[in-house]
């Protein structure tokens, strides 16, 4: 069984730029979480979607949004990029609320 | 406020010599407790799921047990490669989101 994957494994974008970010779920899981892992942090939940809906997001400005599509792969997009917006984004899916998350390998994202 | 707060923060054993790391947590009804292991540049890879006080879930050299109050994961005969940052996480019964621990950085000395 494939696991969680997500593209680009890193990119690299200067400030003021958009980035995109992109997550494949595992098969048959219908919800998909991101998160922020900066250098040395903790995970920080950024946006939970379950079926085509947003159904949380986590402390962050509206400039960080995304979006999930029929097939149940979701995208990213972060705005006007600063530079503490570098970090590791990670992307988890789960098969119903309330069970485990399964987690990709991340997106490096370098703002410089 | 809910809160999970894992300790401790880095754990240096030699090969072979067992040890715990603890992961204790204030939430208003728990729906369920999570263990993950990260290992660096790659996301947590999902270990167990605990849901009620006295459960206890075992996975190779591993052993996880919850109480009331905290979870530990118990580390038997450890080697090398059990050398990750562990990370908990707990989910309230009002809703969803997980609320994570910091994690411990194991370190197994051969």
């Amino acid at each position: 069984e494939a696991g969680v994957t997500q593209s680009p494994t890193h990119l690299i974008k200067t400030r003021g730029q958009q980035a995109t970010l992109r997550c494949s779920p595992i098969s048959g899981h219908t919800s998909v979480y991101w998160y922020q892992q900066a250098l040395g942090l903790g995970l920080q939940f950024l946006l939970w979607y379950d079926e085509g809906e947003e159904r949380n997001r986590g402390n962050f400005p509206p400039r960080f949004s995304g979006r999930q599509f029929p097939n149940y792969s979701s995208e990213l997009n972060v705005n006007a990029l600063e530079l503490e917006d570098s970090a590791l984004y990670l992307c988890a899916s789960s098969s119903g609320r309330g069970q485990p998350q399964h987690f990709g390998d991340g997106t490096r994202l370098s703002i410089l | 406020e809910d809160q999970v707060t894992q300790s401790p923060e880095a754990l240096r054993l030699q090969e072979g010599e067992s040890s715990s790391l603890n992961c204790s947590y204030t939430v208003s009804g728990l729906r369920g407790l999570f263990w993950y292991r990260q290992d660096p540049g790659k996301g947590p890879e999902f270990l167990f799921t605990l849901y009620s006080a006295g459960e206890e879930k075992e996975k190779e050299r591993l052993k996880a047990t919850l109480t009331k109050k905290e979870s530990f994961l118990h580390i038997t005969a450890p080697k090398p490669e059990d050398s990750a940052t562990y990370l908990c996480a707990v989910q309230a019964l009002r809703n969803y989101q997980l609320i994570w621990g910091a994690g411990t950085k194991l370190i197994i000395k051969p």
